[in-house]
């Protein structure tokens, strides 16, 4: 079946415009998740959501930075008035809830450039 | 709070020969581990995990893992390595205490030489 999908796969973006990221998570998983990848790093974890209720931003960098997930379906990560620190992979990931929250299922990511 | 070790930035092996990456967490209970592949251009592919039970758990790609606890350790193992399994791979800890989240070491980069 489809897996984790987002858009844009790339994003390059002027210093302070903002910019929406989107992930369309597998079909039938309650959970969510945004992370963010600096070059030569592993994902850090930005936010995460079940269904429509966003249950943890304690990752979220700063105010700039929100998600939405409004239906319990597809996440909108928002940036604002964007930032040369703010470029790198975002990657979305989903999975089924309960325990198997646990087990995450990865997008190929949103690569942002912010110049 | 939880964090994970690769001590490893790059390894580099001979295509056929056996391979261990190493994987150290810090966590305060019970961890859930796992190891995820990126290779170029793709998104984090799950290998392998471990919540419970057998200490060594099987992954696809022949791939396999054993969880040790005295050690705080979860390294991943292949006994012979093929050219397509160059790629980044990456240590993850969870569990109860940490919420829904992962926590990723910084990666290991695997080159094979033909």
């Amino acid at each position: 079946g489809a897996g984790v999908s987002q858009s844009p796969r790339y994003k390059v973006t002027k210093r302070g415009q903002d910019v929406a990221l989107r992930c369309d998570p597998i079909s039938g998983h309650v959970s969510l998740y945004w992370y963010r990848q600096a070059l030569g790093q592993g994902p850090e974890f930005l936010t995460y959501f079940n269904y429509e209720a966003q249950q943890d931003k304690s990752g979220l960098p700063n105010d700039r930075f929100s998600a939405e997930r409004p239906e319990g379906s597809i996440s909108t990560l928002t940036i604002q008035r964007t930032e040369q620190r703010d470029s790198a992979m975002y990657r979305c990931a989903s999975s089924l809830g309960g325990h198997s929250s646990y087990e995450q299922y990865f997008g190929p990511g949103t690569r942002l450039t912010v110049t | 709070a939880q964090s994970v070790t690769q001590p490893d930035i790059h390894i580099t092996v001979s295509e056929g020969a056996s391979l261990e990456l190493r994987c150290n967490y810090s966590y305060g209970a019970t961890p859930y581990l796992f190891w995820y592949v990126q290779s170029p251009g793709q998104g984090l592919q799950l290998l392998l995990k471990y919540f419970s039970g057998d200490t060594l758990v099987q992954g696809i790609k022949g791939f396999e893992a054993e969880f040790k606890r005295s050690q705080s350790s979860f390294n991943l193992r292949k006994p012979s390595v093929h050219w397509s399994d160059a790629a980044e791979y990456f240590c993850a800890v969870g569990g109860r205490n940490a919420g829904n989240m992962l926590t990723f070491g910084g990666g290991t980069r695997l080159m094979v030489k033909p």
